[in-house]
């Protein structure tokens, strides 16, 4: 089976950045995916990782260290908007099922 | 991009009714669908995982017999809520990805079932 943890709450400054940590275990990682969702709303795809190292998409980044079995999704310039729980989320094998972590709600305040 | 619908968008039923909820994939063939449930402030917890034209596999803990799941199409899978009761409320929320050995999940808006 797999395990995930994250912090369950994160507060961070308009225009700052901030890191939301992931760290997992699982029999057969295959890579690690951020979701986004806001209160009452359905989840939306962020960014994915099989490999080692930092994808960027915009104001968003994620990272992954398979040896470590840690990522964490790095979002920068925040906005107000951006308050919303991420969740992070492990590929096991070859299937496209996913297990999903706690998530994180994230606080921006001005 | 992928789009996914879901009906009803919310339903209120009494104990002991079945409630249907249908997922859709709009613009894509969804040879996958999942079924989630997420309580209020948790995570999204795997119900099924639907193949077109096969039997849904239904995660440890749930009742097959009370979540009857059909996928009998490429862009449609129902989820059937069973002699409903109120530890069944929840929001619940599917997903579908295309197939072709991408990562992505595309989901619904999902389903806010109250059980009275």
């Amino acid at each position: 089976g797999q395990s995930l943890e994250q912090p369950s709450e994160v507060t961070a400054v308009e225009g700052a950045i901030v890191q939301i940590n992931c760290t997992y275990q699982t029999s057969g990682f295959y890579g690690l995916s951020w979701y986004q969702q806001h209160d009452g709303g359905a989840p939306t795809f962020l960014s994915y990782n099989a490999l080692d190292g930092l994808e960027e998409t915009g104001r968003f980044s994620s990272f992954l260290s398979r040896s470590d079995s840690y990522g964490y999704l790095l979002l920068q310039e925040l906005q107000m908007k951006d308050s919303a729980s991420y969740f992070c989320a492990v590929r096991e094998g070859g299937y496209q099922k996913v297990t999903f972590g706690i998530g994180t709600k994230l606080q921006v305040i001005p | 991009g992928a789009v996914v619908s879901q009906h009803p968008s919310w339903v209120i039923c009494k104990s002991g009714t079945s409630v249907k909820i249908e997922c859709r994939s709009l613009d894509f063939q969804a040879t996958t669908m999942f079924w989630y449930r997420q309580f209020p402030k948790q995570s999204l917890m795997l119900m099924a995982t639907s193949n077109e034209g096969s039997k849904a596999t239904y995660e440890q803990g749930v009742e097959k017999d009370k979540f009857l799941i059909n996928h009998a199409s490429l862009t449609l899978s129902t989820l059937t809520v069973t002699s409903a009761h109120p530890e069944d409320s929840s929001f619940y929320i599917c997903s579908a990805t295309t197939g072709t050995g991408g990562h992505e999940q595309y989901f619904g808006p999902g389903t806010r079932l109250t059980v009275t």
